[in-house]
């Protein structure tokens, strides 16, 4: 597609309950990363796929998030057994291999609130 | 963990003036990276600065990059009530591909 598809744009769940993001990147885009965005501050990192080389997960908050992303296409993460402070916007982003040379694509991001 | 760090963290301007935001950063970088962003969504990259860069314009934007500093600039002129938005800085962590970014520094542009 032309940009980065997220979905859905906005979802309220019940605390205790397991959500699922998705992402679409650019195609051709071998790079995906997922953000989170608290209300009033930056951006934090969650996880970074480049192509079919183990994910860097370092920024998982806690062993309720995962994420998965087959070959160079679609993303998703999940965060099971929500909690509150899980509220937030989150945001992916696809570039060419090699962000440090290229600029990010975002997407409009999912905005998450638990209940 | 932190890598750029805006500053100020919030400037409110007359439309037609213009806008300076500084960046600060700890560790070497290659490039240095702009994005803005409004209504709390999506991120929208403006410029990127490679380390061997000392100023790069795009259309009103002026970046400016002083790697003896750890430093950036991003320069809007003649600004307009539409560049009302958080604006970020960012640069890839140590030699990963990932970007670190700063808090943002929230623009206010009255007309």
């Amino acid at each position: 597609g032309a940009g980065v598809s997220q979905s859905p744009s906005n979802k309220v769940t019940e605390k205790g309950k397991d959500v699922e993001l998705r992402c679409d990147p650019i195609s051709g885009h071998t790079a995906l990363y997922w953000y989170r965005q608290r209300l009033g501050q930056g951006l934090e990192f969650l996880i970074y796929f480049q192509g079919n080389s183990a994910p860097d997960k370092s920024g998982l908050p806690s062993d309720r998030f995962s994420a998965e992303r087959t070959g160079e296409s679609v993303s998703t993460l999940t965060i099971q057994r929500t909690q509150q402070e899980d509220s937030a916007v989150y945001l992916c982003a696809s570039s060419l291999a090699g962000s440090g040379n290229y600029g990010y694509t975002f997407g409009s991001g999912t905005r998450l609130t638990v209940v | 963990s932190q890598q750029g760090e805006e500053d100020p963290q919030a400037l409110s301007i007359q439309e037609g003036e213009n806008a300076t935001m500084n960046c600060s950063y700890k560790t070497s970088i290659n490039n240095l990276q702009w994005y803005r962003q409004n209504s709390g969504r999506g991120l929208v990259h403006l410029i990127l600065i490679r380390s061997n860069e000392r100023e790069k314009h795009s259309g009103r934007l002026r970046v400016t990059l002083d790697t003896s500093k750890k430093s950036s600039s991003l320069l809007i002129t003649a600004s307009r009530a539409a560049d009302t938005a958080s604006y970020f800085c960012a640069t890839p962590q140590g030699g990963s591909e990932k970007l670190v970014f700063g808090k943002g520094m929230k623009l206010t542009v009255n007309p």
